[in-house]
């Protein structure tokens, strides 16, 4: 099946710094990425729908000033936090679109602490 | 718009049983997709098994099945034979049928089922 990385794995960071998390379809062409987020023992929330070449679309209640998305390439999607803060601490979970479009491939995720 | 409601917050069974999930999601369309995701402690999403709402034979998978029941809105997992390594949360969610410059292939989740197998 289709591969979907994450980096990092996870991260740690200071309140009011910027921290970029990546998501790379690893063996196919991704023209659509998924970013969402996920609070522990809870469902994936849907943030929003990165497309290649455009903007992002982002999920009502999401601050796109806060979470940048930027989808620079077929198989790069990057999502950045920026001066992120405690509340800001939690799991990060991106998908790919795969090449026949009604499947979507996860990525590992990643543990975001914001001390 | 689509809805997807697990209705078991928990379930456990005992290792080798059966045990059935169930997920009832409303939608306007005919044409869709739905599917089983399970996310062990790792936090890995991992396809179990998918659904064409076209296709009226119930999907299965080694030991994972369906039952689909496309009138009721219903999509029930069973798991057979159950595996210490079940142990996990289940999703169910639900895709729309992708059309050329139609959706954009979103998923719909439900809240989830922690699934216990018990040895």
């Amino acid at each position: 099946g289709a591969v979907v990385s994450q980096h990092p794995s996870r991260v740690i960071c200071k309140s009011g710094t910027s921290v970029k998390i990546e998501c790379r379809s690893l063996d196919f062409q991704a023209t659509t990425m998924f970013w969402y987020r996920q609070f522990p023992k809870k469902s994936l929330m849907l943030m929003a729908t990165s497309n290649e070449g455009s903007k992002a679309t982002y999920e009502q209640g999401v601050e796109k000033d806060k979470f940048l998305i930027n989808h620079a390439s077929l198989t790069l999607s990057t999502l950045t936090v920026t001066s992120a803060h405690p509340e800001d601490s939690s799991f990060y979970i991106c998908s790919a679109l795969g090449t026949t479009q009604n499947e979507q491939f996860f990525g590992p995720g990643t543990r975001l602490t914001v001390l | 718009a689509q809805t997807v409601t697990q209705s078991q917050p928990e379930m456990s069974v005992q290792e080798a049983e059966t045990v059935t999930l169930s997920c009832t999601y409303d939608t306007s369309e005919s044409n869709y997709y739905l599917f089983w995701y399970k996310q062990p402690p790792s936090r890995q999403m991992i396809l179990v098994i998918r659904q064409e709402a076209y296709k009226q034979q119930n999907a299965t998978e080694n030991r994972f099945s369906v039952n689909f029941q496309k009138a009721a809105k219903s999509f029930s997992l069973k798991i057979s034979d159950s595996q210490l390594g079940d142990t996990a949360m289940y999703f169910c969610a639900f895709m729309n049928f992708m059309n050329y410059g139609g959706s954009q292939g979103n998923l719909i989740f439900g809240k989830g089922t922690k699934l216990s197998v018990k040895p």
